[in-house]
């Protein structure tokens, strides 16, 4: 059975950084294309960054140069480092398997003071 | 603003038929394929249709996607009460190399 669990998120002041992690199950990460997806509270769907199996990454324009997409092949995880996080960016944040198969019950990330 | 445009709402009584549609561009709807999903309250958003009209096992027939050039289309007939939900549209758009979203759609039963 393919599970999708991410955590890392919480609380964090604007300009600060959190690693998001989604660990992953029944399936391998590497061999598969991953996103993450995320959803202001309230709001509809924003598709965030893409690892493709060859390792190519891309971004949406709000994230890029913030935000980094990677995997750790050995742990099945996949992962997202954000930095200078603004009050914008909060949000549940979704691991997906591409494409759109499969996806976690995501991490709430707030950024606030 | 979305880069695809959905209705924000739809109705429609049991045992009817209600269609949401789905408007984009070129650069996504028109030159890939669409996906819908639905999204109950408070839970992950889940893939109903894939490449078009393609339904994943346990998807149950009463839902069908269409796609013609740049639009496209989401039917759920036969409406039930468990199909109140919100529901998305998404393509994969070439120009921004990244999944592009409508901005949803809630469904209400009458």
């Amino acid at each position: 059975e393919v599970q999708l669990v991410e955590s890392g998120g919480g609380l964090v002041q604007p300009g600060g950084s959190l690693r998001l992690s989604c660990a992953a199950s029944g399936f391998t990460v590497s061999s598969n294309y991953m996103s993450w997806v995320r959803q202001a509270p309230g709001k509809g769907l924003e598709w965030v960054s893409i690892i493709y199996r060859d390792g190519s990454t891309y971004y949406a324009g709000s994230v890029k140069g913030r935000f980094t997409i990677s995997r750790d092949n050995s742990k099945n995880t996949l992962y997202l480092q954000t930095s200078s996080l603004r009050a914008e960016d909060t949000a549940v944040y979704y691991c997906v398997r591409e494409p759109g198969t499969d996806w976690g019950r995501g991490t709430l990330v707030t950024v606030s003071s | 603003q979305s880069v695809l445009t959905q209705p924000p709402s739809a109705s429609g009584a049991p045992g009817q038929r209600v269609t949401i549609s789905c408007s984009g561009s070129s650069s996504n709807i028109g030159s890939n394929t669409i996906n819908w999903y639905q999204q109950l309250p408070g839970t992950a958003p889940k893939l109903l249709i894939y490449s078009n009209n393609q339904r994943p096992s346990g998807v149950p027939d009463r839902f069908s996607g269409s796609k013609s050039g740049t639009s496209a289309s989401l039917a759920i007939s036969g409406l039930q009460s468990e199909d109140e939900a919100d529901y998305y549209c998404a393509a994969w758009d070439v120009s921004l190399n990244g999944w592009v979203f409508g901005g949803g759609t809630k469904l209400t039963l009458l």
